[in-house]
C-alpha cells in the first residue's frame, strides 16, 4: 500500500469552529489532492497541490483552504465549519512524471459538523 | 469544466454473470481513464486504467473499452464473484493538469 496517512480518521465538531485535516505521505510524490465523498455525488475535488506552496482550486473549493509547506504534508482547513461540510474526506497522491498515472488514496476522514 | 457521468448508480447481478458500468466524459482533451474500486470503509483503489491511444485493455476478469469519438468508456467484469461487490468509480484526466474528475459511482452487488 502507498504510504498515505490521514488524521484524524473521525471527527465531530460544532458549527462555526475551525477544523484542520492532515494528509501525510512517505512516497515523495509531487501531486496531492483533497476530495470529499457524498452520496449521489461521488468524489469531488476540493483543492490540489502540484508542489510545495503550489496549490489550485477544484470544483468545490468554497469554504476550504489548503497549505503545503513540505512535500509530505497537505493540510485541509475548514475556516468555519458548516453542516454542509459533513462528509468523508479523502486525500490522494500521484507521481505525475510526464503522464497521468495511478492516484493512491488514503483511508479517509469522516467529519461530522453538528 | 470537465464532467464525467456514470451509469447505473446501482447494479445487481447473479454470481457468475457479467457486469457493465458506463461513463461519459465531456472534455475531448482527456487522455487517461482509470477505474477505481472502493470497499466499505476504505479508500478507492485502482483496478484498471486505459489511455486514449488504446481502445481496449484486459486484466483477467476485468476489461475496459474506450470510444473516443463518442467520448465514453466502459468497465466490464465477467464471471462476477461476491468479492466484486463494492462501489466502482470511473475518472477522466488529461496530461498537464493532473486533475482527476470522478463519476458519481456505481454500487455493484453480486448475489450468491
Amino acid at each position: 500500500d502507498a504510504g498515505i496517512t490521514q488524521s484524524p480518521r473521525h471527527k465531530v465538531t460544532e458549527t462555526g469552529t475551525p477544523v484542520t485535516l492532515r494528509c501525510h505521505q512517505t512516497e515523495n510524490h509531487r501531486y496531492m489532492y483533497w476530495y470529499r465523498q457524498d452520496p449521489g455525488h461521488g468524489l469531488r475535488l476540493i483543492h490540489y497541490s502540484y508542489g510545495v506552496k503550489d496549490t489550485d482550486k477544484g470544483e468545490v473549493s468554497d469554504g476550504y483552504s489548503v497549505s503545503r509547506s513540505k512535500t509530505e504534508d497537505f493540510l485541509l482547513t475548514l475556516e468555519s465549519a458548516t453542516s454542509s461540510q459533513t462528509s468523508v474526506y479523502f486525500c490522494a497522491i500521484t507521481g505525475g512524471q510526464g503522464m497521468n498515472t495511478e492516484a493512491f488514496f488514503g483511508q479517509g476522514t469522516r467529519l461530522t459538523v453538528v | 469544466g470537465e464532467n464525467v457521468e456514470q451509469h447505473p448508480s446501482t447494479l445487481s447481478v447473479q454470481e457468475g454473470d457479467s457486469a457493465v458500468i458506463k461513463c461519459t466524459y465531456s472534455d475531448s482533451a482527456s487522455n487517461y481513464f482509470p477505474w477505481y474500486k472502493q470497499e466499505l470503509g476504505k479508500g478507492p483503489q485502482l483496478i484498471i486504467d486505459i489511455r486514449s491511444n488504446v481502445g481496449e485493455k484486459k486484466d483477467q476478469r476485468i476489461a475496459v473499452t474506450l470510444n473516443k469519438t463518442a467520448k465514453h468508456f466502459s468497465l466490464h467484469i465477467t464471471e462476477t464473484q461476491p468479492e466484486d461487490s463494492a462501489v466502482y468509480f470511473c475518472a477522466a484526466s488529461f496530461t498537464g493538469t493532473y486533475k482527476y474528475i470522478f463519476g458519481t459511482g456505481t454500487r455493484l452487488k453480486v448475489l450468491a
